[in-house]
Parts: C-alpha cells; sequence; structure tokens
C-alpha cells in the first residue's frame, strides 16, 4: 500500500480555519484519499474522502494537488470538538474484495484547538 | 442515527482466561471488521467478515478468533488471553466500499 506522511501536530485557534497537510508521493492511479478522525475516548469516524478533484461535505473540504501527491484537509472554521487525531489514507480501489478491506492508519495528526 | 455498539468500554481479564468482545450494528451492514490500537502502531485489522459465517484473517490474527452467527453481530475470542493482548480493541462495519463506522472501543487490560 501506498503511504501517507502527516505532521505529528497542529494547534490552531477556535473559530480560525485549520489546513492539514497531507503527502502521499507514492500515491497510484486506482488509489481514493481518504480521512478520518478519532476524538479521544472514541473510535474514528469517516470525514471525508477523493480521488482527484476537490471535494466538500458538512465536515470539511478536500483540496487534492493536481500531481496528487499531497492533499489537504480543511475545516473551515474549528471548534474545540474538532480537537482530535487526523488520519489520511490511501484506499485502492482496484482491490478485488470490494469494500471487505481493513483500514491502515498510521500515526495521524493530533489537532489542537485553542479557545 | 447510525450504531455500532461494543458490549464494554473497559474490561479487566487475566493470563489465560478465556475473553469474548461482542459488537452489534444496526445498519444491515454486510462487511464487519475487528481491529486493535496500540500506541505507536496505530490501527491494525485482526479479522473481518464479509458476511453471516464467512471471515477472513487480518493482518494479526494470531491468538484471536471470531464468530459471525447473525449478520449485525460479530464477536472476537481470545482463546486465551496474554498480556501482550492488552490493548484498545475497535469494532466497525460498512457496505460495499463505502466508509466504515467504528464503535466506541473497548480496552481491555490482561493482568
Amino acid at each position: 500500500d501506498a503511504k501517507t506522511t502527516q505532521p505529528n501536530s497542529m494547534e490552531s485557534n477556535e473559530e480560525e480555519p485549520v489546513h492539514l497537510p497531507c503527502n502521499h508521493s507514492t500515491i497510484s492511479g486506482t488509489d481514493y484519499i481518504h480521512w478520518y478522525r478519532q476524538l479521544p475516548s472514541q473510535g474514528p469516524e469517516y470525514v471525508i474522502h477523493g480521488l482527484t478533484s476537490n471535494v466538500n461535505n458538512r465536515m470539511a473540504s478536500l483540496a487534492i494537488a493536481e500531481d496528487r501527491k499531497s492533499s489537504t484537509l480543511i475545516l473551515h472554521r474549528a471548534t474545540l470538538r474538532d480537537a482530535a487525531v487526523y488520519y489520511c489514507i490511501l484506499r485502492d480501489r482496484s482491490y478485488s474484495g470490494g469494500g471487505a478491506d481493513g483500514l491502515t492508519f498510521g500515526k495521524g495528526t493530533h489537532l489542537i484547538i485553542q479557545p | 442515527d447510525v450504531k455500532v455498539t461494543q458490549s464494554s468500554r473497559y474490561l479487566v481479564k487475566r493470563t489465560g482466561e478465556k475473553v469474548f468482545l461482542e459488537c452489534v450494528q444496526d445498519m444491515d451492514h454486510e462487511n464487519m471488521f475487528w481491529y486493535r490500537q496500540d500506541p505507536g502502531l496505530g490501527l491494525r485489522l485482526i479479522y473481518f467478515s464479509y458476511d453471516v459465517k464467512m471471515k477472513e484473517k487480518g493482518d494479526i490474527p494470531e491468538g484471536y478468533s471470531v464468530s459471525r452467527e447473525k449478520k449485525e453481530r460479530f464477536s472476537l475470542i481470545l482463546e486465551s488471553a496474554s498480556t501482550n493482548q492488552t490493548s484498545m480493541y475497535l469494532c466497525a462495519s460498512n457496505s460495499g466500499d463505502n466508509e466504515q463506522f467504528f464503535g466506541p472501543g473497548t480496552r481491555l487490560t490482561v493482568l
């Protein structure tokens, strides 16, 4: 599986935008970029995913570089509830097993929100 | 509100005990997963199931077994618990290749 690289931690102020970077220089053409986050004492939760185009949903936006070697998760207005570990992972859609394919999380980025 | 529930948030067992961790999902998902999460090692897949009575080994199946007798329930079994199985255990489910929904986790301590 292609690997991702994220900063260990980032700090931001409440109600300001947050840009969480992820490098994936060995990404393949069939890899989707997924983001999950894990709040303290909770299981991970899905945030967003994309392939080539930028994506928006109610939680965040995902900006994907033109060469797809990096991406940025954007929280438009961070709140204290967004303090979590954010994981950027790649999912190969050429996998023949369909959805029964486990996730592999690295260390992620620990996002700290200051009030 | 979709839900994955796990039988216990915290569990303390002794070495050699048989341990059952239960997971239930109410979303009619065909796929269910068991992971463990350890500091510095990230999330690792133990077993998964893509249908009732079907199971596949993940990356670290040694020392574990699973059971899926009903679609909504996926059990993780530690036949003889050991101290190196002290960990956070996470259950997840999904349908097709959609995002996975995780339970709150069970923090297991084996003494």
